[in-house]
């Protein structure tokens, strides 16, 4: 069974810097791209940022690119988001999410999600 | 970056009724468009991929068509689980994009 499991929310001033991680267990880690989508309270899915597996391209949302820097670790199994620069805006519950296969961004397993709050 | 727009906003409907629901590319995806169901506060779930194929044990009553920027959901018969929040997401084009959502709701 796909289990994702994220970690490294909570609050963070304007300006501040948080670092989530993702631990993936029940499937080939390594092999599947792996994503970060994001929900505001109340609001819709939005994307942030996705990684290639093995290899380690990286495509970032236009609203965090520059500020935001996705990165992996397979010998740990484990997906990481770090978030500089945090505007208010990037409140929200940050889930990662599994590809459906090694290289297409459907996402078929999602976390539970961590709660990242922007606030002074 | 491709704008999904979702119609209606709200689909008040009963138990039993069929659903049909729209989501509209800006520009052409292809068929590569998928349909995740959310109910509250609960993950999404995928329920279709590159338009029309049904992902792991989505039941038959689910299903999706279209193609280039028009795209269907349809539910054949609402069961009482289905009532929920439906979200459409391109991967025709970086930046992935996902539309606004159409909630299901019981009438």
């Amino acid at each position: 069974e796909v289990q994702l499991v994220e970690s490294g929310g909570g609050l963070a001033q304007p300006g501040g810097s948080l670092r989530l991680s993702c631990t993936a267990s029940g499937f080939a880690f390594a092999s599947y791209a792996m994503n970060w989508v994001r929900q505001a309270p109340g609001k819709g899915l939005e994307w942030v940022s996705t990684i290639s597996g093995s290899v380690g391209g990286t495509y970032y949302a236009d609203s965090v690119k520059g500020r935001f820097t996705i990165s992996r670790d397979n010998s740990k199994n484990t997906l990481y988001l770090q978030m500089n620069n945090l505007r208010a805006e990037d409140t929200a519950v940050y889930s990662c999410a599994k590809a459906r296969s090694p290289s297409i961004p459907y996402f078929d397993s999602w976390g539970q999600g961590a709660l990242v709050t922007v606030s002074s | 970056e491709i704008m999904l727009t979702q119609s209606p906003a709200t689909l008040s409907l009963s138990p039993g009724e069929g659903a049909t629901l729209s989501c509209r590319a800006s520009q052409s995806v292809a068929s590569y468009l998928a349909w995740y169901q959310q109910k509250p506060g609960q993950a999404p779930r995928l329920l279709i991929y590159d338009a029309s194929n049904r992902a792991t044990d989505i039941p038959a009553r689910f299903s999706g068509s279209g193609s280039g920027t028009d795209f269907t959901l349809t539910i054949s018969s609402l069961e009482p689980e289905d009532f929920a929040v439906y979200y459409c997401q391109q991967r025709n084009n970086w930046p992935l994009t996902f539309g606004g959502g159409t909630k299901v709701e019981i009438k």
